[in-house]
């Protein structure tokens, strides 16, 4: 089955600086990536995601990238805020498997301010 | 448009007594999932309904946890009886094809 993996699991980066966080998939059917932003006592919210048919995907501050070859996709948060600061889970689903969605561990983020 | 709902948002019980959880998914979306998460880890699938139908269970205790989603609407999760191990945030998400959207979740403690 799916196997997702997520580095890195902690990172603190300055306000205003930019953050990277990287995740690798195992399963090359794998068709469908979902970013989910998790602070503290509170609900997963899905941020941005992005289909095997293109390769970013922007959104104001957020970006995705997906390497369908290497199998691997990472988040890219610029100009970063406090209010950025949260758990991240990558996540990913493919039609082979009926569409379940597996998360990565998840990266803490922390903005300095 | 309102979100997942989800009760009770935070239940203790001691160890061998049961305990149910309740879901309301976001109007007009067939598919319902309960994903359990342990502290500093993501969410992990129990079980995913497409409607009424439960598609995958695989991940689910079924010696002791059971779901149902009678009217394809609502769901309630529960378990019986609680061990230590199943405290954790239960969390209910909803959605439509892949892509899904999360309720506040419920914490249990086990005591």
């Amino acid at each position: 089955g799916e196997n997702v993996e997520q580095h890195p699991s902690t990172l603190s980066v300055q306000e205003g600086d930019s953050a990277v966080i990287k995740c690798t998939y195992s399963d090359s059917a794998s068709n469908y990536f979902p970013w989910y932003k998790q602070e503290l006592g509170k609900r997963p919210q899905l941020i941005i995601d992005i289909r095997s048919n293109v390769g970013e995907k922007k959104d104001q501050r957020i970006a995705v990238t997906l390497n369908k070859t290497a199998k691997h996709f990472s988040l890219h948060i610029t100009e970063t805020q406090p209010e950025d600061s949260a758990v991240y889970f990558c996540a990913a689903s493919s039609k082979t498997s009926y569409d379940k969605v597996i998360f990565g561990p998840g990266t803490s983020l922390s903005v300095i301010p | 448009e309102a979100g997942v709902v989800q009760s009770p948002r935070y239940k203790i019980i001691e160890k061998k007594q049961p305990v149910a959880f309740w879901c309301n998914p976001i109007s007009g979306h067939n598919t319902l999932y309960w994903y359990r998460q342990n502290l500093g880890q993501g969410p992990e699938l129990l079980i995913r309904y497409e409607n009424e139908e439960a598609v995958d269970d695989s991940q689910l205790p079924k010696d002791r946890f059971s779901a149902e989603r009678l009217k394809g609407v609502d769901s309630t999760l529960k378990i019986q009886p609680a061990e230590l191990g199943d405290s954790a945030v239960y969390l209910c998400a909803s959605g439509v094809a892949d892509t899904q959207y999360f309720g506040p979740g419920t914490r249990l403690t086990v005591l």
